[in-house]
């Protein structure tokens, strides 16, 4: 009953710092995405990929970069952390079928402060 | 542009009774599906409910159903019977359903609204 499986829960970085968000899924969706959520708000897609080797961007995509090269695995990375980063991002996978009552399905996400 | 809009950002509601947290959103295509999300204090994303736009009748699944008023673009979250386990961030997603291929799934969020089920 593994899902979406995300790594590491918490992480503090440094102002320009590198790192990569681990993000596995187990369900054979193809669609997968990245939000952030900052306080108090709602979820913003960062990226989405629609399949291997597929990627996009989503409304907020300054400053990260993703890659898709399996079906399971859509790390996100960030290669010059900065405050305004500071987030929890969630991870989450679909299907790739529409009008359907297939719903995303989040990981527990990953709370990263930049200090 | 598609857009979600949850105009409160906190209620209270007594436990036991029903509480409806609203949603409105605005759209320009035919297919779309909305979709409500639980956020407990610990943080993970739970899916609740999903009406799609072609649906003839109101979502329900268990003590939760979907108030949906395709005119007035509302799709409202009803809550009956409350419980304190019920106290969480509730967010509305719509997804736009791309009826003629190139859907992406994608889903656009609201800014929530906090519930707090009182004993």
């Amino acid at each position: 009953n593994a899902g979406v499986t995300q790594t590491p829960k918490f992480r503090i970085l440094k102002i320009g710092q590198s790192m990569t968000l681990q993000c596995a899924q187990d369900m054979n969706h193809n669609y997968m995405y990245w939000y952030r959520q900052d306080p108090g708000m709602g979820l913003k897609l960062i990226y989405y990929s629609v399949g291997a080797g597929i990627t996009d961007k989503g409304e907020v995509p300054n400053g990260y970069n993703v890659s898709r090269s399996t079906t399971e695995d859509f790390p996100l990375r960030l290669e010059l952390a900065a405050p305004s980063q500071t987030s929890v991002y969630f991870c989450a996978s679909s299907y790739s079928t529409g009008a359907s009552n297939q719903p995303q399905h989040f990981g527990d996400g990953t709370r990263l402060s930049i200090l | 542009a598609q857009k979600i809009t949850q105009t409160q950002p906190g209620m209270f509601v007594q436990e036991k009774e029903a509480v409806t947290l609203d949603c409105t959103y605005d759209t320009s295509d035919p297919s779309y599906g909305l979709f409500w999300y639980k956020q407990p204090s610990s943080g993970e994303m739970i899916f609740l409910i999903y009406q799609g736009s072609y649906d003839q009748q109101n979502a329900t699944e268990g003590r939760y159903s979907l108030n949906f008023q395709k005119a007035r673009k509302s799709a409202n979250l009803v809550i009956s019977a409350s419980q304190l386990g019920d106290s969480a961030m509730y967010f509305c997603a719509m997804r736009d359903d791309a009826l003629y291929g190139g859907a992406t799934n994608k889903l656009i969020f609201g800014t929530g609204t906090l519930l707090a089920v009182q004993p």
